[in-house]
């Protein structure tokens, strides 16, 4: 089946670091990858849709310059948190669905856990 | 706009138990898609069910089943005889055609079944 890994799946660091989140689909090619995050107890909220070769579209609201979204292949997509702070700490979730076909399934990472002290 | 309501927050139920889910969609869209996945506590969202609009069928996949009602806007899943392995989280979410494959999710439904 189609398996998408995100790395790390755990980060503490002080405020002011940058943070970077990797997704990968490791079966399949993906044109179009998505980042999500979800706050405790609350619903995936997408931040932005991630689309290989081109920029990202991020979702009104979302910061483009804090949340630095790059997808260099058709199998990697990279969330950079700049300059995190505590207010940053979150679950971020990416998924990917089969390139050719919009209306396939997403298939989601295993998100990860953002702690920033 | 597209919205996703699943009104009850957190379900609380004893194993072998049958719980159901309730979802209710909003989209001018005649033409979308509605997904069921599952987040157990490790946090990971597993797929559950894609259904399309023109199909309403109703859908049993071992213990669990989906109920599509297009006239009411519901989509509500069941889980028969619940088990433990169930305690999770259960999201709806709805895509349209033309969305370039955004989903929109539900807030979500804690269910908890107690041994």
């Amino acid at each position: 089946g189609a398996v998408v890994s995100q790395h790390p799946s755990w980060v503490i660091c002080k405020s002011g670091t940058s943070v970077k989140i990797e997704c990968r689909s490791l079966d399949f090619q993906a044109t179009t990858m998505f980042w999500y995050r979800q706050f405790p107890k609350q619903s995936l909220m997408l931040m932005a849709t991630s689309n290989e070769g081109s920029k990202a579209t991020y979702e009104q609201g979302v910061e483009k310059d804090k949340f630095l979204i790059n997808h260099a292949s058709l199998t990697l997509s990279t969330l950079t948190v700049t300059s995190a702070h505590p207010e940053d700490s979150s679950f971020y979730i990416c998924s990917a669905s089969r390139t050719g076909n919009s209306n396939q399934p997403q298939h989601f990472g295993d998100g990860t856990r953002l702690s920033i002290l | 706009a597209q919205k996703v309501t699943q009104a009850q927050t957190e379900i609380s139920v004893v194993e072998k138990e049958d719980v159901t889910l309730d979802c209710v969609y909003e989209t001018r869209d005649t033409t979308y898609y509605l997904f069921w996945y599952k987040q157990p506590p490790s946090g990971e969202l597993v797929f559950l069910i894609r259904r399309n609009s023109f199909d309403e069928q109703n859908e049993i996949s071992g213990r669990y089943s989906w109920n599509f009602q297009k006239s009411t806007s519901s989509f509500n899943f069941t889980i028969t005889a619940s088990q433990v392995v169930d305690s999770a989280v259960y999201f709806c979410a709805l895509k349209p055609w033309a969305a370039g494959n955004k989903l929109t999710f539900g807030g979500g439904t804690r269910v908890l079944v107690k041994p």
